[in-house]
């Protein structure tokens, strides 16, 4: 099946500065990522979707200043944790899909601690 | 705006037993998902379900789509310690296929041996 890469896999920061975490397609182009997060033993709840060439569409509630994200290429999204706080603190994964397939390849996700 | 709703939150069961989980949307789908996490690890696609009253069967699990596309289960026959993970199903609203999904809160199995 197709992979998709995410790094890095857990990062700890200070409050106040930001995190960027690197979502990549490996064998395939993906012109839509998305980004989730997921709190302990919660679901996933989308945060935005990332379109190649294109700013990305945030859900209701998630600031886009706060989580930028960046789609630069049709295999890599980047998601911006600006001016962490502790309670940024989350699991955070992106999924990509291939063009022949509606399934959702997950990345591996980031497991961020702010303190 | 659409939710996806899953129960039960938990479940327990001795190893051999069946176990059952439920999804509901509160808007029609267009094809639904079903996932799987184990702990500490990320979602692993299962199986998609597209077509109205859908069943499709994987070895001792059976995936169900209702005729109205507003819900469905996940059935485990005989469960062994390896089927032991959150379950989420995630369903893509209306009728186009847009890789958004919107994700039912997940079951945790656990499966004594």
């Amino acid at each position: 099946g197709a992979v998709v890469s995410q790094h890095p896999s857990r990062v700890i920061c200070k409050s106040g500065t930001s995190v960027k975490i690197e979502c990549r397609s490996l064998d395939f182009q993906a012109t839509t990522m998305f980004w989730y997060r997921q709190f302990p033993k919660q679901s996933l709840m989308l945060m935005a979707t990332s379109n190649e060439g294109s700013k990305a569409t945030y859900e209701q509630g998630v600031e886009k200043d706060k989580f930028l994200i960046n789609h630069a290429s049709l295999t890599l999204s980047t998601l911006t944790v600006t001016s962490a706080h502790p309670e940024d603190s989350s699991f955070y994964i992106c999924s990509a899909g291939a063009h022949s397939s509606t399934e959702a390849f997950f990345g591996q996700g980031t497991r961020l601690t702010v303190v | 705006g659409q939710q996806v709703m899953q129960i039960p939150q938990y479940q327990h069961v001795q190893e051999g037993e069946d176990f059952t989980t439920y999804c509901n949307s509160s808007t029609t789908l267009s094809n639904i998902q079903w996932y799987k996490q184990r702990p500490g690890g990320h979602p692993v696609f299962l199986i998609q379900l597209v077509k109205s009253g859908e069943v499709k069967k994987q070895k001792r699990l059976t995936f169900q789509f209702g005729e109205a596309k507003k819900n469905s289960s996940l059935h485990i026959t005989a469960t062994q310690t390896t089927d032991v993970g959150t379950y989420f199903c995630a369903g893509e609203q209306g009728s186009s296929n847009t890789g958004k999904l919107i994700f039912g809160q997940g079951t945790t199995l656990q499966v004594k041996p």
